[in-house]
């Protein structure tokens, strides 16, 4: 079973900043948080990953709560291509289990 | 594109038939992986390789079996099938293969869309 639990969907004005929310309360000290996203019909693409501090990339930024129970997944400026299926992970090592994820659906 | 090829990208079969699924990563990882996606369910694990050796088999049945004759190359063979595993499978590769700690980003391949009927 998944360890992680997001909302099933969001909407989002295309510009706007998409904020996607992961509650992880069992996280471990040595597990870090993973963010993959899934554009229909293709593989998983990994997009950002953080241990405790908050991180910010080409794609993302990822906000890691102070008890690293939760953290939120921002894309600052969504586009329609940015319309896919979200997945929040945490794991030690190689062994990633998949949760729904939240389907975001970014709209004109 | 993210390094890690998948071949064919469509495949339909009997349940008689015998194919195999290959994957290929160009990003000198040592670790590879399948996944199977069914419609509407999450990502499952099946089998994880480190380094040519499987460390994982996710109580996947016999009829899928793995092979990585290196690194670099990973293959799914198939047989007596059946209709309910139709499915998208799914190749992805990592640096290290850790399973006792630190950071493994996972690479995915395009997957291999597959109808068993």
């Amino acid at each position: 079973d998944a360890k992680t639990t997001q909302p099933p969907s969001m909407d989002c004005a295309e510009g706007r900043a998409a904020n996607l929310p992961c509650n992880h309360s069992t996280i471990s000290g040595n597990e870090y948080v993973y963010w993959y996203r899934q554009i229909h019909s293709q593989g998983p693409q990994y997009i950002i990953h953080g241990l405790k501090n908050n991180e910010t990339n080409e794609m993302a930024s990822l906000i890691i709560t102070e008890d690293r129970k939760s953290s939120t997944l921002i894309l600052p400026h969504a586009t329609l291509r940015d319309t896919a299926v979200y997945y929040c992970i945490h794991n030690a090592g190689n062994m990633l289990t998949f949760g729904g994820g939240t389907r975001l659906m970014v709209k004109p | 594109e993210t390094g890690v090829t998948q071949t064919p990208r469509h495949l339909v079969m009997g349940m008689t038939n015998k194919k195999s699924l290959k994957c290929e990563q160009h990003l000198g990882h040592n670790a590879m992986y399948w996944y199977k996606q069914s419609a509407k369910k999450p990502l499952e694990l099946m089998f994880v390789y480190n380094f040519k050796e499987q460390t994982e088999n996710n109580s996947v049945p016999s009829r899928f079996s793995p092979e990585c004759p290196n690194s670099s190359h990973l293959f799914l063979h198939l047989h007596t099938l059946q209709p309910e595993d139709s499915a998208l499978y799914l190749c992805a590769s990592s640096q290290e293969g850790s399973i006792a700690g630190g950071l493994e980003t996972q690479y995915f391949g395009p997957g291999t869309r597959l109808l068993v009927l």
